[in-house]
C-alpha cells in the first residue's frame, strides 16, 4: 500500500465549477500537509500549506485536513481555465528526515 | 524572488554518455533534492543532501550519483545514460519541512 494515494484523474470541469481534489494517507504521524500546483512543463509550486488538522483558506482555494480519517482535500471555488494544471498533495513529519511524501498528482482541466 | 535554477530545460544524450544535471539555489537552503517524474509514477526521490559534501540515497538511486561541493549547488550525475533514464528531472531545495520545497523548472532529458 502506498503511503499517499491520490486519484490521478484526469478531471475535467466547466469554468465556474467547484473542484474537489483529495488524498488519503496511511501514516498517522504526518503533521504537515501541502498542495502543489504544476503547470505543464514546469516545476511544482507550493499552493497551500497546513499544519495538523483543520481548514485554511486563501482566496478561491481551501485546504482541509481530517487527521482522524487520514484524508486531505483541496477545494477550488469558481474554477478558471488558468487553474488547469496537475495538483499534487505532499505530506511529511519530523521523522521523515525533511522529505516530503508526494501523491501521484491529479490532472485538472477547466473548460471555458 | 527566490530561485532554484536548473541549467538546462531540454537535453538529448546518447546511450552510455555521462550526463551532468546542475542545480543552483540562491536561498541559502541546507536541504536539496533530486526527483524524477514519469507519467503514472509520480515524483520519485533519487538523492538528497542535508549539507555540503553530504548525500543520502532516495528511493531510486541506481544508475545515479550526486555531488554537493558548495551549499548552493547540487549536481546529479548519470554515470552511463540509458534509455530508461529518459524522464523529467526536478531539483528542489528547502529550509526545513515547515516551509516545503522550492522546485526548479525541471530538465527534460531524452536518452537515445
Amino acid at each position: 500500500q502506498k503511503e499517499v494515494e491520490q486519484d490521478p484523474g484526469p478531471l475535467s470541469v466547466p469554468e465556474g465549477a467547484i473542484v474537489s481534489l483529495n488524498c488519503t494517507y496511511s501514516n498517522s504521524a504526518f503533521q504537515y500537509f501541502m498542495w502543489y500546483r504544476q503547470y505543464s512543463r514546469k516545476g511544482p509550486e507550493l499552493l497551500m500549506y497546513t499544519y495538523s488538522s483543520g481548514n485554511k483558506e486563501d482566496g478561491r482555494f481551501t485546504a482541509q485536513v481530517d487527521k482522524s480519517s487520514k484524508y486531505i482535500s483541496l477545494f477550488i471555488r469558481d474554477s478558471q481555465p488558468s487553474d488547469s494544471a496537475t495538483y499534487l498533495c505532499a505530506l511529511t513529519s519530523y521523522n521523515q528526515g525533511g522529505k516530503l511524501i508526494f501523491g501521484q498528482g491529479t490532472e485538472l482541466s477547466v473548460k471555458p | 524572488d527566490v530561485k532554484v535554477t536548473q541549467s538546462s530545460r531540454y537535453l538529448v544524450k546518447r546511450t552510455g554518455e555521462k550526463v551532468f544535471l546542475e542545480c543552483v539555489q540562491d536561498m541559502d537552503h541546507e536541504n536539496m533534492f533530486w526527483y524524477r517524474q514519469d507519467p503514472g509514477l509520480g515524483l520519485r526521490l533519487i538523492y538528497f543532501s542535508y549539507d555540503v559534501k553530504m548525500k543520502e540515497k532516495g528511493d531510486i538511486p541506481e544508475g545515479y550519483s550526486v555531488s554537493r561541493e558548495k551549499k548552493e549547488r547540487f549536481s546529479l550525475i548519470l554515470e552511463s545514460a540509458s534509455t530508461n533514464q529518459t524522464s523529467m528531472y526536478l531539483c528542489a531545495s528547502s529550509l526545513s519541512i515547515n516551509y516545503g520545497y522550492t522546485f526548479g523548472s525541471g530538465t527534460r532529458l531524452t536518452v537515445v
